[in-house]
């Protein structure tokens, strides 16, 4: 069973205009949440983070809500430039229970900016 | 930040042969891991390891195998490569406070 969905396997989106990537989590133990963005051939590098204590992190472009109550998060990113095209992925951990360093990734979302 | 090479970029190896994935992290950290990621499935654990000599299985061990004898390296086996193992391997080290560093991955094809 997937715990962490990314219900989108692609979006476009102009240059300059907003981006926004969606996530759900069925797993109620999952107190943090992280996005990853990944280039072709490479490894993906960490975007951004929220803690459910929490339900808005900021990080220059990048804005990630938490919906606790919905299991939903998404990532904001204004505005969009052709560098941000890549795959993202959403990922959570249980760090309560004891495993804080297993991630649970869900199936990313391709995202293109077109100019 | 710690660093985290993977020796190999692309590999490709024949039906059967024995396949050793090497990952190597430099900053002493005990939790390390490996994945894999393919097309609609997005990164699966295959194994993990808290420490030298100890591991757990993820979520798709079968077919595979895992080998830390020492902190800094953690190395995937694939027994006898097949086929459905032609992915995109990663291995990965927890990066402070919280979540992963990632290797550059290695491409691997089987024919």
């Amino acid at each position: 069973d997937q715990q962490v969905k990314q219900n989108s396997p692609s979006l476009s989106v102009q240059e300059g205009r907003i981006s926004i990537l969606n996530c759900d989590y069925t797993n109620s133990m999952f107190d943090y949440f992280l996005w990853y963005k990944k280039y072709p051939a490479e490894g993906p590098t960490f975007l951004i983070s929220i803690s459910s204590i929490k339900d808005k992190n900021e990080d220059g472009r990048f804005t990630v809500f938490l919906n606790k109550s919905a299991k939903h998060l998404s990532l904001h990113i204004v505005p969009s430039q052709p560098g941000d095209s890549a795959v993202y992925f959403c990922a959570a951990s249980a760090r309560g229970t004891g495993t804080a360093s297993k991630l649970t990734f869900g199936t990313g979302t391709r995202l293109q900016v077109t100019l | 930040d710690v660093k985290v090479t993977q020796s190999s970029r692309y590999l490709v190896k024949r039906t059967g042969e024995k396949v050793f994935l090497e990952c190597v992290q430099d900053m002493d950290h005990e939790n390390m891991f490996w994945y894999r990621q393919d097309p609609g499935l997005g990164l699966r654990l295959i194994y993990f390891s808290y420490d030298v000599k100890m591991k757990e299985k993820g979520d798709i061990p079968e077919g595979y195998s895992v080998s830390r004898e020492k902190k800094e390296r953690f190395s995937l086996i694939l027994e006898s490569a097949s086929t459905n193992q032609t992915s995109m391997y990663l291995c990965a080290v927890v990066r402070r406070p919280y979540g992963y560093t990632f290797g550059s991955g290695t491409r691997l094809t089987v024919v």
